[in-house]
Protein backbone atom coordinates (compact mmCIF):
# COMPACT_ATOMS: atom_id res chain seq x y z
CA UNK A 1 0.00 0.00 0.00
CA UNK A 2 0.55 4.10 -0.05
CA UNK A 3 3.34 5.07 2.25
CA UNK A 4 4.74 8.04 3.43
CA UNK A 5 8.12 8.62 4.94
CA UNK A 6 8.50 11.59 7.51
CA UNK A 7 12.24 12.40 8.37
CA UNK A 8 13.60 13.34 11.11
CA UNK A 9 11.59 11.07 13.30
CA UNK A 10 13.10 13.38 16.08
CA UNK A 11 14.86 16.83 16.81
CA UNK A 12 16.15 18.66 18.98
CA UNK A 13 16.78 22.33 18.79
CA UNK A 14 17.28 24.91 20.67
CA UNK A 15 14.62 28.35 21.04
CA UNK A 16 14.56 30.19 17.90
CA UNK A 17 16.04 27.95 15.42
CA UNK A 18 14.66 27.20 12.67
CA UNK A 19 13.05 23.58 11.78
CA UNK A 20 12.76 21.67 8.42
CA UNK A 21 10.97 18.69 7.80
CA UNK A 22 9.37 16.69 5.09
CA UNK A 23 7.72 13.08 3.58
CA UNK A 24 8.39 11.76 0.84
CA UNK A 25 6.38 9.05 -0.91
CA UNK A 26 6.31 6.39 -4.48
CA UNK A 27 2.86 7.44 -4.69
CA UNK A 28 1.75 10.23 -6.29
CA UNK A 29 -0.77 12.65 -4.55
CA UNK A 30 -3.15 15.40 -5.08
CA UNK A 31 -3.19 16.93 -1.64
CA UNK A 32 -0.99 17.13 1.55
CA UNK A 33 -1.79 18.39 5.10
CA UNK A 34 0.51 18.97 8.08
CA UNK A 35 -0.94 18.07 11.32
CA UNK A 36 0.67 19.33 14.66
CA UNK A 37 -0.13 16.90 17.94
CA UNK A 38 -0.03 17.83 20.95
CA UNK A 39 0.17 14.63 23.98
CA UNK A 40 -3.62 13.76 24.80
CA UNK A 41 -5.10 15.45 22.00
CA UNK A 42 -6.09 15.21 18.52
CA UNK A 43 -4.00 16.46 15.40
CA UNK A 44 -4.56 20.35 14.41
CA UNK A 45 -4.35 21.15 10.65
CA UNK A 46 -1.32 23.73 10.01
CA UNK A 47 -1.56 23.70 6.83
CA UNK A 48 -3.26 22.40 3.71
CA UNK A 49 -1.73 21.85 -0.23
CA UNK A 50 -3.40 21.58 -3.32
CA UNK A 51 -1.06 22.28 -6.03
CA UNK A 52 1.74 20.88 -7.32
CA UNK A 53 4.67 23.48 -6.61
CA UNK A 54 2.20 24.96 -4.27
CA UNK A 55 4.36 27.19 -1.32
CA UNK A 56 2.00 28.12 1.51
CA UNK A 57 2.54 30.34 4.61
CA UNK A 58 1.16 29.89 7.72
CA UNK A 59 2.60 32.25 10.03
CA UNK A 60 5.85 31.08 11.07
CA UNK A 61 5.10 28.05 8.82
CA UNK A 62 5.91 27.34 5.29
CA UNK A 63 5.21 24.30 3.43
CA UNK A 64 5.29 23.40 -0.20
CA UNK A 65 4.06 20.82 -2.57
CA UNK A 66 6.46 19.00 -4.59
CA UNK A 67 6.35 19.49 -7.80
CA UNK A 68 6.81 15.70 -8.68
CA UNK A 69 3.67 15.21 -6.18
CA UNK A 70 5.57 12.71 -4.26
CA UNK A 71 7.05 14.95 -1.46
CA UNK A 72 5.95 17.98 0.89
CA UNK A 73 8.23 19.77 3.55
CA UNK A 74 7.49 21.93 6.78
CA UNK A 75 9.75 24.61 7.57
CA UNK A 76 9.02 26.41 10.90
CA UNK A 77 11.03 30.05 11.42
CA UNK A 78 12.31 30.99 14.81
CA UNK A 79 11.10 28.11 17.11
CA UNK A 80 9.71 28.63 20.05
CA UNK A 81 8.53 26.73 23.39
CA UNK A 82 4.76 25.88 21.82
CA UNK A 83 6.16 24.94 18.46
CA UNK A 84 7.01 21.18 20.86
CA UNK A 85 4.90 18.41 19.77
CA UNK A 86 4.50 16.25 17.48
CA UNK A 87 4.40 16.72 13.39
CA UNK A 88 2.33 14.79 10.99
CA UNK A 89 2.51 14.97 7.11
CA UNK A 90 -0.63 13.19 5.09
CA UNK A 91 -1.45 12.71 1.65
CA UNK A 92 -4.59 12.09 -0.15
CA UNK A 93 -3.69 10.02 -3.06
CA UNK A 94 -7.16 11.28 -5.27
CA UNK A 95 -9.20 13.85 -4.17
CA UNK A 96 -12.67 11.67 -3.65
CA UNK A 97 -10.87 8.59 -2.22
CA UNK A 98 -10.67 10.42 1.17
CA UNK A 99 -8.45 8.46 3.00
CA UNK A 100 -5.18 9.94 4.38
CA UNK A 101 -2.03 8.27 4.48
CA UNK A 102 -0.07 9.72 7.36
CA UNK A 103 3.93 9.46 7.83
CA UNK A 104 4.97 8.54 11.03
CA UNK A 105 5.53 11.63 12.71
CA UNK A 106 8.75 13.85 13.62
CA UNK A 107 8.84 14.41 17.46
CA UNK A 108 10.18 18.25 17.92
CA UNK A 109 11.96 18.99 21.03
CA UNK A 110 13.01 22.73 21.97
CA UNK A 111 15.23 23.54 24.49
CA UNK A 112 15.01 26.99 26.23
CA UNK B 1 -11.93 27.20 11.02
CA UNK B 2 -13.85 23.68 11.05
CA UNK B 3 -14.65 22.07 14.45
CA UNK B 4 -14.77 18.63 15.58
CA UNK B 5 -15.87 17.61 19.22
CA UNK B 6 -15.86 13.92 20.93
CA UNK B 7 -16.91 12.38 23.73
CA UNK B 8 -16.47 11.56 26.28
CA UNK B 9 -12.57 12.86 26.29
CA UNK B 10 -11.44 10.06 28.30
CA UNK B 11 -13.88 6.69 29.63
CA UNK B 12 -12.96 3.70 31.88
CA UNK B 13 -14.10 0.60 31.54
CA UNK B 14 -14.71 -2.63 32.56
CA UNK B 15 -14.14 -5.57 30.58
CA UNK B 16 -16.52 -7.11 28.11
CA UNK B 17 -18.77 -3.85 28.37
CA UNK B 18 -19.57 -1.56 25.48
CA UNK B 19 -18.30 1.89 25.01
CA UNK B 20 -19.62 4.64 23.00
CA UNK B 21 -17.96 7.34 21.71
CA UNK B 22 -19.29 10.14 19.59
CA UNK B 23 -18.09 12.54 17.32
CA UNK B 24 -19.66 15.65 15.71
CA UNK B 25 -18.53 18.43 13.34
CA UNK B 26 -20.07 21.77 15.21
CA UNK B 27 -19.96 24.33 12.23
CA UNK B 28 -19.83 22.35 9.21
CA UNK B 29 -21.80 19.24 7.64
CA UNK B 30 -19.76 16.15 6.71
CA UNK B 31 -20.88 13.22 4.69
CA UNK B 32 -17.98 11.36 5.46
CA UNK B 33 -16.28 10.83 8.58
CA UNK B 34 -13.19 8.97 9.64
CA UNK B 35 -12.13 6.59 12.96
CA UNK B 36 -8.43 6.32 13.83
CA UNK B 37 -6.65 4.26 16.24
CA UNK B 38 -3.17 5.76 17.91
CA UNK B 39 -0.66 3.84 20.47
CA UNK B 40 1.98 5.66 22.27
CA UNK B 41 4.50 6.97 19.93
CA UNK B 42 2.86 5.60 17.31
CA UNK B 43 1.06 7.35 14.34
CA UNK B 44 -2.41 7.20 13.62
CA UNK B 45 -4.18 4.31 12.27
CA UNK B 46 -7.39 4.02 10.08
CA UNK B 47 -9.80 2.17 11.11
CA UNK B 48 -12.90 2.49 9.13
CA UNK B 49 -14.87 5.27 7.16
CA UNK B 50 -18.09 6.28 7.77
CA UNK B 51 -20.45 7.75 5.55
CA UNK B 52 -23.75 9.69 6.44
CA UNK B 53 -26.65 6.76 5.64
CA UNK B 54 -25.29 4.21 4.74
CA UNK B 55 -22.31 1.27 6.04
CA UNK B 56 -18.88 2.05 7.04
CA UNK B 57 -16.17 0.50 5.18
CA UNK B 58 -13.48 -1.01 7.28
CA UNK B 59 -9.45 -1.47 6.87
CA UNK B 60 -8.17 -4.66 6.56
CA UNK B 61 -7.80 -6.61 10.20
CA UNK B 62 -10.18 -3.95 12.02
CA UNK B 63 -13.18 -5.98 13.04
CA UNK B 64 -16.62 -4.58 11.96
CA UNK B 65 -18.30 -6.27 14.70
CA UNK B 66 -16.69 -5.16 17.49
CA UNK B 67 -16.64 -1.51 16.44
CA UNK B 68 -20.17 -0.70 15.31
CA UNK B 69 -20.04 2.52 13.24
CA UNK B 70 -23.51 4.57 13.06
CA UNK B 71 -23.26 8.01 11.12
CA UNK B 72 -26.96 8.81 11.51
CA UNK B 73 -26.86 12.77 10.30
CA UNK B 74 -24.81 15.25 8.62
CA UNK B 75 -22.71 16.08 12.40
CA UNK B 76 -22.68 12.78 13.93
CA UNK B 77 -20.50 9.22 13.67
CA UNK B 78 -20.42 7.33 16.51
CA UNK B 79 -18.11 4.47 17.73
CA UNK B 80 -19.06 1.76 19.71
CA UNK B 81 -16.52 -0.59 21.17
CA UNK B 82 -18.31 -3.70 21.88
CA UNK B 83 -17.18 -6.30 25.00
CA UNK B 84 -14.10 -4.41 25.12
CA UNK B 85 -10.89 -5.85 26.43
CA UNK B 86 -7.61 -4.84 28.07
CA UNK B 87 -5.87 -4.75 24.70
CA UNK B 88 -8.81 -2.30 23.08
CA UNK B 89 -7.29 0.47 25.53
CA UNK B 90 -6.14 2.89 22.93
CA UNK B 91 -6.79 6.48 21.97
CA UNK B 92 -9.79 6.97 19.52
CA UNK B 93 -9.75 9.73 16.89
CA UNK B 94 -11.92 11.15 14.59
CA UNK B 95 -12.04 13.17 11.65
CA UNK B 96 -14.54 14.93 9.86
CA UNK B 97 -14.32 15.41 5.88
CA UNK B 98 -14.90 18.79 4.87
CA UNK B 99 -15.15 19.17 1.23
CA UNK B 100 -15.70 22.33 -0.52
CA UNK B 101 -16.83 21.54 -3.68
CA UNK B 102 -16.41 25.32 -5.87
CA UNK B 103 -13.41 25.99 -3.90
CA UNK B 104 -12.40 22.36 -4.57
CA UNK B 105 -10.47 21.93 -1.60
CA UNK B 106 -10.72 18.66 0.60
CA UNK B 107 -9.66 18.69 3.99
CA UNK B 108 -10.18 16.59 7.12
CA UNK B 109 -10.39 17.79 10.59
CA UNK B 110 -9.43 16.19 14.18
CA UNK B 111 -11.38 15.77 17.15
CA UNK B 112 -9.72 16.17 20.64
CA UNK B 113 -9.27 12.03 20.88
CA UNK B 114 -11.10 9.81 23.19
CA UNK B 115 -8.33 7.73 25.51
CA UNK B 116 -10.15 4.41 26.45
CA UNK B 117 -9.05 1.67 29.40
CA UNK B 118 -10.48 -1.13 29.79
CA UNK B 119 -9.78 -2.74 33.02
Amino acid sequence: GQQLNQSPQSMFIQEGEDVSMNCTSSSIFNTWLWYKQDPGEGPVLLIALYKAGELTSNGRLTAQFGITRKDSFLNISASIPSDVGIYFCAGQIIQGAQKLVFGQGTRLTINP
Amino acid sequence: GAVVSQHPSWVICKSGTSVKIECRSLDFQATTMFWYRQFPKQSLMLMATSNEGSKATYEQGVEKDKFLINHASLTLSTLTVTSAHPEDSSFYICSARDLVEGANTDTQYFGPGTRLTVL
